[in-house]
């Protein structure tokens, strides 16, 4: 089983440059998030998504921007790649939000590493 | 918001011993999920606990979820070098259906 694939796995770009991350999973998800983890702090959620068309803002989404035109597929586009943005950047995929009848646990990709020099 | 906070930050340990690692919540908990990661790969889920009370094992480790403390604690019997890496807790913060997660907690295990 594949899970939840992210593409590149490292990747070094200019200030200013744009880059697609590619995240697709083969569990028929519904619900999809992209993190980004930086040293001591955590994961903190950029974008998700419900479900096909429909994309949400999450804690920090600034300086970033997602798609969602199929079930499978959920990319991160950074436009003007700024320095704030080295980071490692997580895609996570789960079948429903909780409910009180049954939690559904998170799977994630194996992280893109992206530095911004 | 809420906030998870883990203790020890890190952990060193001879590998045999036994450890615990703790997950404390700003508010209720609704759940509690906890994760393995290794260096340069994902988030293993490891498992989940819903309801106060509940305790969950896997192969040496095991998980407890105390609700009335907003606590979880992950406890690894015997440790072994495998079981180093990163643990973090999770639990469900917000309408998104996100996860809001801890700092971590970074275990080494001394051969």
């Amino acid at each position: 089983n594949a899970g939840v694939t992210q593409t590149p796995k490292f990747r070094i770009l200019k200030i200013g440059q744009s880059m697609t991350l590619q995240c697709t999973q083969d569990m028929n998800h519904n619900y999809m998030y992209w993190y980004r983890q930086d040293p001591g702090m955590g994961l903190k959620l950029i974008y998700y998504s419900v479900g096909a068309g429909i994309t949400d803002k999450g804690e920090v989404p600034n300086g970033y921007n997602v798609s969602r035109s199929t079930t499978e597929d959920f990319p991160l586009r950074l436009e003007l790649a700024a320095p704030s943005q080295t980071s490692v950047y997580f895609c996570a995929s789960s079948l429903t939000r909780d409910s009180r009848l049954g939690n559904q646990p998170q799977h994630f990709g194996d992280g893109t590493r992206l530095s911004i020099l | 918001s809420q906030e998870l906070e883990q203790s020890p930050q890190s952990l060193i340990v001879q590998e045999g011993k036994n450890l615990t690692i703790n997950c404390t919540s700003s508010k209720t908990l609704y759940g509690l999920y906890w994760y393995k990661q290794k260096y340069g790969e994902g988030l293993i889920f490891l498992m989940m606990l819903q309801k106060g009370g509940e305790e969950k094992s896997h192969e040496k480790i095991t998980a407890k979820l105390d609700e009335k403390k907003q606590q979880s604690s992950l406890h690894i019997t015997a440790s072994q070098p495998s079981h180093a890496g990163i643990y973090l807790c999770g639990a469900r913060g917000g309408s998104q259906g996100n996860l809001i997660f801890g700092k971590g907690t970074k275990l080494s295990v001394k051969p």
